[in-house]
Order: structure tokens, then C-alpha cells, then sequence
């Protein structure tokens, strides 16, 4: 089955430390997205990748770095920068956007980080 | 750039009872796609809809695209326990996909 597998599904961690959250996809899919969940604020975009070796910062991307060495493989590492690191993180895929429009959008399960 | 709003931020409904969703968009939209994101899930792809007064319905579901292409709403009927859940409404700009803040529904039995 294609999908997107993000790991690992809880993630706890001690104020000052990186940490890098894994996200796998076998869609095919050249882009893929970093969104970040807060209670009542819906989903907030970190980074987004187009194609392997490139990736844009979205709105909130202070804090956190990508990496896209791979056409399947896009981890998001949160750093010690990052002021409120504790969230529901999502990560997703899609087609090529020149190749096929508006395309939707392919969640994961999603990784919980708490931070103390 | 381009601001996503939805309003209510929270329904509670009544089983078989109908209500309305609504998203306004700060800038002309390009598409609204919808998603519906179960209690502990994650985000599902509804629909999407890209014409100037599209209307498009899923069973109980109806969804339409204003005239302008600024706004949107989501309509159910006969609500049931399955549709518990946070819709969100979200448009491309480039090539980002920003969501508003979604409507969280709650059901009564």
C-alpha cells in the first residue's frame, strides 16, 4: 500500500535538545510539506519541497530545518531554537504541481512532541 | 499573503439537525480544497472545487465555491455521530496550501 509513514507516533524530549521527526513517503510524489497543529489555530506551514535537494521555508519556519536528500524521505529537525516546540506535527505529499494542478494534499499519522 | 478564515471555530449539533461551515478568503482563491481531521487522525481530503459558484455535494455533504472566489461553505444535513470532526478549508497560493483554522463539530445523540 502507498503511503506516507511518519515515526515516531510520540516523541518526548528535554528543553535544549534537537530533534529530528521522520517522514517516508512511497506515493511517487516529487513535493512534500511540513505543517505544524496547535488547539485552535489549524495548520501551520514550516516547509515545503517541490523537488529533491530543494525545499522553501513556509510561514513559521524559524526554529526548525529540513533536509530532502531523497525523492521519499523529508525529515524535519526541531532545534533548541525553537521557543514552543510542543505540537502535533503533520507531514504530507502531492504530485507535481505544474504536472497536475491543484492536487490535494497526503497526510500522515502525524508525531506528537512534548518538550519539558 | 493570503489569509484563510473560518467561522465557527466550534458546532455543536444536534443528531439529524443540519448547520453550515463558512471560509473567507483575505485575497481571490485560485481552489478551495476541504479536509475533515477525525479526533486523534489526521487530515482527510474531502473535496476540492475550482469554478466560480461550483457546487458540489457528497451525500449529506454540499459544498460550494462563491461567485467571487473569496468564500466558501460547507452544508451538512441530517447530522450523524460520524461526522464528529474538525473541517478545514484550505487554497493554493504558489506553491503552498495555507488552511484556515477550522470548524470543530461536536454531536449530541
Amino acid at each position: 500500500d502507498g503511503g506516507i509513514t511518519q515515526s515516531p507516533k510520540y516523541l518526548f524530549r528535554k528543553e535544549g535538545q534537537n530533534v529530528t521527526l521522520s517522514c517516508e513517503q512511497n506515493l511517487n510524489h516529487d513535493a512534500m510539506y511540513w505543517y505544524r497543529q496547535d488547539p485552535g489555530q489549524g495548520l501551520r506551514l514550516i516547509y515545503y519541497s517541490q523537488i529533491v535537494n530543494d525545499f522553501q521555508k513556509g510561514d513559521i519556519a524559524e526554529g526548525y530545518s529540513v533536509s530532502r536528500e531523497k525523492k521519499e524521505s523529508f525529515p524535519l529537525t526541531v532545534t533548541s531554537a525553537q521557543k514552543n516546540p510542543t505540537a502535533f506535527y503533520l507531514c504530507a505529499s502531492s504530485p507535481s504541481r505544474e504536472g497536475t494542478g491543484f492536487s490535494p494534499l497526503h497526510f500522515g499519522n502525524g508525531t506528537r512532541l512534548t518538550v519539558t | 499573503g493570503q489569509q484563510v478564515m473560518q467561522i465557527p471555530q466550534y458546532q455543536h449539533v444536534q443528531e439529524g439537525e443540519d448547520f453550515t461551515t463558512y471560509c473567507n478568503s483575505s485575497t481571490t482563491l485560485s481552489n478551495i480544497q476541504w479536509y475533515k481531521q477525525r479526533p486523534g487522525g489526521h487530515p482527510v481530503f474531502l473535496i476540492q472545487l475550482v469554478k466560480s459558484g461550483e457546487v458540489k455535494k457528497q451525500k449529506r455533504l454540499t459544498f460550494q465555491f462563491g461567485e467571487a472566489k473569496k468564500n466558501s461553505s460547507l452544508h451538512i444535513t441530517a447530522t450523524q455521530t460520524t461526522d464528529v470532526g474538525t473541517y478545514f478549508c484550505a487554497g493554493w497560493e504558489d506553491y503552498k496550501l495555507s488552511f484556515g483554522a477550522g470548524t470543530t463539530v461536536t454531536v449530541r445523540a
